[in-house]
């Protein structure tokens, strides 16, 4: 399995600014997802966009998977206090039954 | 909606005692995964399983085991808990082994060892 690894570390942004956090990756992948975690409870999943598909949405998301530098980006339009998570990517391979999960950017909205 | 659920969201042990915490999956899911989570260090995988009665390691199995007996249940279990298993302990299961699938966590478990 492979291990993304999201950057930044942690972001402050205030409520109704544009979020953007960002995924590298070393190996090929099938698809790549996005989770989020609010604070002490398990992940969710956000959204999936796979190898042969360069930008995905779904409501306020926007994904974007450049498979030449091996790295995706996720852009959080007019965030809101309940934005506040922490957010992880996981790069799936072929084959693999598991996901690795980095460390995860610390998303803060100040309302 | 898929429902996973862990039996307790927050337990206190002593050290040296036996541990098991449960996690149960509604949706006939065929693979279902343990990780533990710390500060600084993200999710690592420990246990995953993939049919019942299969087992396969993680990242960091040493000092955990893990019974999966039905389909719907996956068990870990610590043997002899230590104070370095203090940590917040999330199950996860997913569908099949088709690229497209997505995990599915429960709450999570917050487990201290004194």
């Amino acid at each position: 399995s492979q291990q993304g690894e999201e950057d930044p570390q942690a972001l402050s942004i205030q409520e109704g600014e544009n979020a953007t956090m960002n995924c590298s990756y070393k190996t090929s992948i099938n698809n790549l997802q996005w989770y989020r975690q609010n604070s002490g409870r398990g992940l969710v999943h956000l959204i999936l966009i796979r190898s042969n598909e360069r930008e995905k949405h779904s409501g306020r998301l926007r994904v974007t998977l450049d498979t030449s530098k091996k790295s995706s980006s996720l852009l959080i339009t007019a965030s809101r206090a309940a934005d506040t998570a922490s957010y992880f990517c996981a790069p799936k391979g072929a084959g693999s039954y598991q996901l690795t999960f980095g460390k995860g950017t610390k998303l803060s909205v100040i309302p | 909606d898929v429902k996973v659920t862990q039996s307790s969201r927050y337990l206190v042990k002593r050290t040296g005692e036996k541990v098991f915490l449960e996690c149960v999956q509604d949706m006939d899911h065929e693979n279902m995964f343990w990780y533990r989570q710390d500060p600084g260090l993200g999710l690592r995988l420990i246990y995953f399983s993939y049919d019942v009665k299969m087992k396969e390691k993680g990242d960091i199995p040493e000092g955990y085991s893990v019974s999966r007996e039905k389909k719907e249940r996956f068990s870990l279990i610590l043997e002899s808990a230590s104070t370095n298993q203090t940590s917040m302990y999330l199950c996860a299961s997913t569908r099949g082994q088709g690229s497209a699938d997505t995990q599915y966590f429960g709450p999570g478990t917050r487990l201290t060892v004194l």
